[in-house]
């Protein structure tokens, strides 16, 4: 069975660097299959896709967070981590990892299927 | 960007009735339209993939059509333990975004 695990500091200050890893068990990250990805909400709103990884390290990043995303893989430990740099207190979230069906038609396409339970990350002093 | 319009925020039901929630795209996604259940404190579950297909062990009484840029989301008759917040999804050259979210309660 399919587990993903969030890891990480919940608590992290203003303009520091929010960093989370995600181990996966029960299944290889080096699955052609699929991608591998971040998602947050913050409390009391809706979802936002923060980025993927494939295993080979190409990545898909969301263009709203600019520069401050670097989403990470390390096939030996099956595990991929992010780093949001910069933080504020609107990054304050609960942040699933999720792994991405991966399949190509006329062009790359995925979507996301088994989730993390998350973590919630406060930004404050 | 492609932009995701989902309707209404938020439904209240009856037992037993059909609901039915749609999601607008700002342009034509083809068939690339996914749909997430979410109840509180939980995970998002995915219950349909590629605008009309079953995920696997999600009841029948769930279902989804649409292609192109308007989708349909229906729970033929719902249910206490349907309860929760639903979300669709579409997928622009591997970036993805989500609808606001529709909230179900029951009556």
């Amino acid at each position: 069975q399919l587990q993903l695990q969030e890891s990480g500091p919940g608590l992290v200050k203003p303009s520091e660097t929010l960093s989370l890893t995600c181990t996966v068990s029960g299944g290889s990250i080096s699955s052609s299959s699929y991608y591998w990805g971040w998602i947050r909400q913050p409390p009391g709103k809706g979802l936002e896709w923060i980025g993927s990884i494939y295993y080979s390290g190409s990545t898909y990043n969301n263009p709203s967070l600019k520069s401050r995303v670097t989403i990470s893989v390390d096939t030996s430990k099956n595990q991929f981590s992010l780093k949001l740099s910069s933080v504020t207190a609107a990054d304050t979230a609960v942040y699933y990892c999720a792994r991405h069906v991966y399949y190509y038609d006329t062009s790359g396409y995925y979507y996301p299927d088994y989730w993390g339970q998350g973590t919630l990350v406060t930004v404050s002093s | 960007d492609i932009q995701m319009t989902q309707s209404p925020s938020s439904l209240s039901a009856s037992v037993g009735d059909r609901v039915t929630i749609t999601c607008q795209a700002s342009q034509d996604i083809s068939n690339y339209l996914n749909w997430y259940q979410q109840k509180p404190g939980k995970a998002p579950k995915l219950l349909i993939y590629d605008a009309s297909n079953l995920e696997t062990g999600v009841p029948s009484r769930f279902s989804g059509s649409g292609s192109g840029t308007d989708f349909t989301f229906t729970i033929s008759s719902l249910q206490p333990e349907d309860i929760g917040t639903y979300y669709c999804q579409q997928d622009d050259n591997l970036r993805l975004t989500f609808g606001g979210g529709t909230k179900v309660e029951i009556k």
